[in-house]
């Protein structure tokens, strides 16, 4: 079936360094890609997302390219900040309909001053 | 700007006890969705529900949970007898119906927890 495999974290950065998160999945077909985010106390809220291959979703100086090749969404941010600390988790909604998300287990971010 | 809520926060019940947790989506969306996080494991699937019918299940929703939208505001999912694993975040998420296969969003979460 379909599924989700995220990088283990925690993660800890200082402010301004670059940030990778890596995500990879199996599907078959085209399933859109997406990335969601939670920060402390709130839902989990749409980061950015991409519905083809080599598509590029970006928000908030975040990007994430589509990858069909290596089947991978991963993460970036090239100066991160204090409040990007936050829990961050990949999913996929697969081709055909099914209006589901498939989550990955979600990687904490801590940044510090 | 709109917001998905969800309601108690935490809840504390006994094995074996029903549970009915409620959410309130956001007002025009016609989607709604219930999903589960056990403490340190993905983020699971459970139901899908549109024109007052669920049109996905999961293999987690058997016959002890149930959904309802009692009114036009309303969206429960009910637990009929609790048990220990049952014990997750239990998050409610809606779609507007012209952007459906795009965005849900998510309300911030019920934590129960089964004692």
């Amino acid at each position: 079936g379909n599924s989700v495999t995220q990088m283990e974290g925690p993660v800890t950065l200082s402010e301004e360094a670059f940030l990778t998160i890596n995500c990879t999945y199996t599907a078959t077909g085209y399933p859109s890609l997406f990335w969601y985010v939670q920060y402390p106390g709130e839902g989990l809220q749409l980061l950015l997302k991409a519905t083809k291959a080599d598509d590029k979703g970006s928000n908030k100086g975040f990007e994430a390219t589509y990858r069909k090749e290596t089947t991978s969404f991963h993460l970036e941010k090239g100066s991160v900040q204090v409040s990007d600390s936050a829990v961050y988790f990949c999913a996929l909604r697969s081709q055909g309909g099914s209006e589901k998300l498939v989550f990955g287990k979600g990687t904490k971010l801590t940044v510090n001053p | 700007e709109p917001e998905v809520t969800q309601t108690p926060s935490h809840q504390v019940t006994q094995m074996g006890q029903e549970v009915i947790l409620r959410c309130v989506p956001i007002s025009n969306h016609l989607y709604f969705y219930w999903y589960r996080q056990i403490l340190g494991q993905k983020v699971e699937f459970l139901v899908s529900f549109y024109n007052n019918e669920i049109s996905e299940k999961s293999e987690i929703f058997d016959d002890q949970f149930s959904v309802e939208r009692p009114d036009g505001s309303n969206f429960t999912l009910k637990i009929r007898s609790t048990k220990l694993e049952d014990s997750a975040m239990y998050f409610c998420a809606s779609s507007d119906p012209a952007d459906r296969i795009d965005t849900q969003y998510f309300g911030p979460g019920t934590r129960l927890t089964v004692l």
